[in-house]
């Protein structure tokens, strides 16, 4: 069955360096998503992107966020100059149409 | 501030029991209603939508819709110790957004 792929699984990264995330999502797919889950905590909604832009984005996704669909396949997360309270549970997700979405098994980010 | 409330639990039940699980949400216009399902270091999976009042079944799950009291529940017949895991409520934003607001969860035990 088809699923959504996530890189690195966890990275440890030092406060102020970029970090990237890596997604696959499911192969038809169109619409893809970001979102984070700080441990203990909600999930929180990042971003959405359709067509090759932002369809929507939270008061979370500000500048230092980014995201790219470099290729037809990969779906990427940036974060520019990590802080301490970036530390979370990123899930991409993908979807058809709707909120079927299909989450990947996240990758565990740790600032220190 | 829209907002999305669950009981933490645990929500303990034995198993063959059913389990019911509820959700406020503040933001009256809201259209979407979602339940997922997290098991313990894992990502989410979507197991209900439900978009106009009253009730709506699939299998061994039932949600129900009361927008007049802002209220969503999800029952779960014939328990099993599978189910265990935590359950999130999650709102769309009124106004045709996808931004979802997720509830912390409440914590499901079925104990054989």
């Amino acid at each position: 069955e088809p699923e959504v792929t996530q890189t690195p699984s966890h990275q440890v990264t030092q406060m102020g360096q970029e970090v990237i995330l890596r997604c696959v999502p499911i192969s038809n797919h169109l619409y893809f998503y970001w979102y984070r889950q700080i441990l203990g905590q909600k999930v929180e909604f990042l971003v959405s992107f359709y067509n090759n832009e932002i369809s929507e984005k939270s008061e979370i996704f500000d500048d230092q966020f980014s995201v790219e669909r470099p290729d037809g396949s990969n779906f990427t997360l940036k974060i520019r100059s990590t802080k301490l309270e970036d530390s979370a549970m990123y899930f991409c997700a993908s979807s058809t149409a709707g909120r079927q979405e299909d989450f990947g098994e996240g990758s565990w980010l740790t600032v220190v | 501030q829209k907002e999305v409330e669950q009981n933490s639990g645990p929500l303990s039940v034995p198993e063959g029991a059913i389990a019911s699980l509820n959700c406020t949400y503040s933001d009256r216009g809201s259209q979407s209603f979602f339940w997922y399902r997290q098991y313990s270091g894992k990502s989410p999976e979507l197991i209900m939508s439900i978009y106009s009042n009253g009730d709506k079944e699939d299998g061994r799950f039932t949600a129900q819709l009361n927008k007049a009291s802002q209220y969503v529940s999800l029952l779960i017949r014939d328990s099993q110790p599978s189910d265990s895991a935590t359950y999130l409520c999650a709102v769309n934003h009124s106004g045709g957004s996808y931004i979802p607001t997720f509830g912390r969860g409440t914590s499901l035990i079925v104990h054989p």
